[in-house]
């Protein structure tokens, strides 16, 4: 059962142009909800988070959107350049009551691969 | 500050066989987190340890297995390698335990033949 549905599972943009991409959740208990990127050969980095209480969130040419009722949360990419081509992964943080007092667990989306070209 | 060091980079095994990947976090962080990438799962958790201790568990059979030392360095164990066991094994440091801000590592690329 996948927890966070992520797309599109590719994107091609032009450079200058508005890259976005989505995901959606089911279970409420998430609480934190942080943006990877990943280049070819390298682990995914943290690029940018949210928490459930703010609805849109910026940092430099990146803002997540996120509509707590629709429970989305959305990436965009604003002035997409070609370094930005990489693979983008959404994920959702809940507690894990089994493992007891502050044992959280993230769940990733599958991924976005997003090609900037010039 | 040196990042999330993972040895070895590159790894190829046969089936049956048992390999032992190792990492060493962020000087200062405490937790170390070990997750599997496929193309086709994507990024799924496998367990986190806190000072020494496993704190959380993903959905993976007992062939998985990990442990911690004092250092906060961390190894993880897969006995008998199956061919579905091929993926990118990542490692994720944070300071405190898996709430708080993850810094990945580059990986060990695992290869069962």
């Amino acid at each position: 059962q996948q927890q966070v549905k992520q797309s599109p599972q590719s994107l091609i943009v032009q450079k200058g142009g508005i890259s976005i991409i989505n995901c959606a959740y089911e279970n409420t208990a998430f609480d934190y909800f942080p943006w990877y990127q990943q280049f070819p050969g390298k682990g995914p980095a943290l690029l940018i988070a949210i928490r459930p209480d703010v609805s849109e969130k910026k940092e430099g040419r990146f803002t997540i959107s996120f509509n707590k009722s629709a429970k989305q949360f959305s990436l965009h990419i604003m002035d997409s350049q070609p370094g930005d081509s990489a693979t983008y992964f959404c994920a959702a943080r809940k507690r894990d009551e089994r493992s007891g007092a502050g044992s959280y667990q993230l769940t990733f989306g599958k991924g976005t691969k997003l090609s900037v070209i010039p | 500050k040196a990042g999330v060091t993972q040895t070895p980079r590159y790894l190829i095994k046969t089936r049956g066989q048992q390999v032992t990947l190792s990492c060493s976090p962020i000087s200062g962080h405490r937790s170390v987190s070990w997750y599997q990438q496929t193309p086709g799962q994507g990024l799924q958790f496998l367990f986190e340890y806190f000072s020494e201790t496993q704190r959380n568990k993903g959905n993976f059979p007992g062939r998985f297995s990990g442990r911690q030392f004092s250092n906060s360095r961390s190894e993880m164990n897969v006995s008998t390698l199956e061919l579905g066991d091929s993926a990118l094994y990542l490692c994720a440091s944070s300071l405190g335990l898996q709430g708080s801000e993850q810094y990945f590592g580059p990986g060990t690329r695992l290869t069962v033949t």
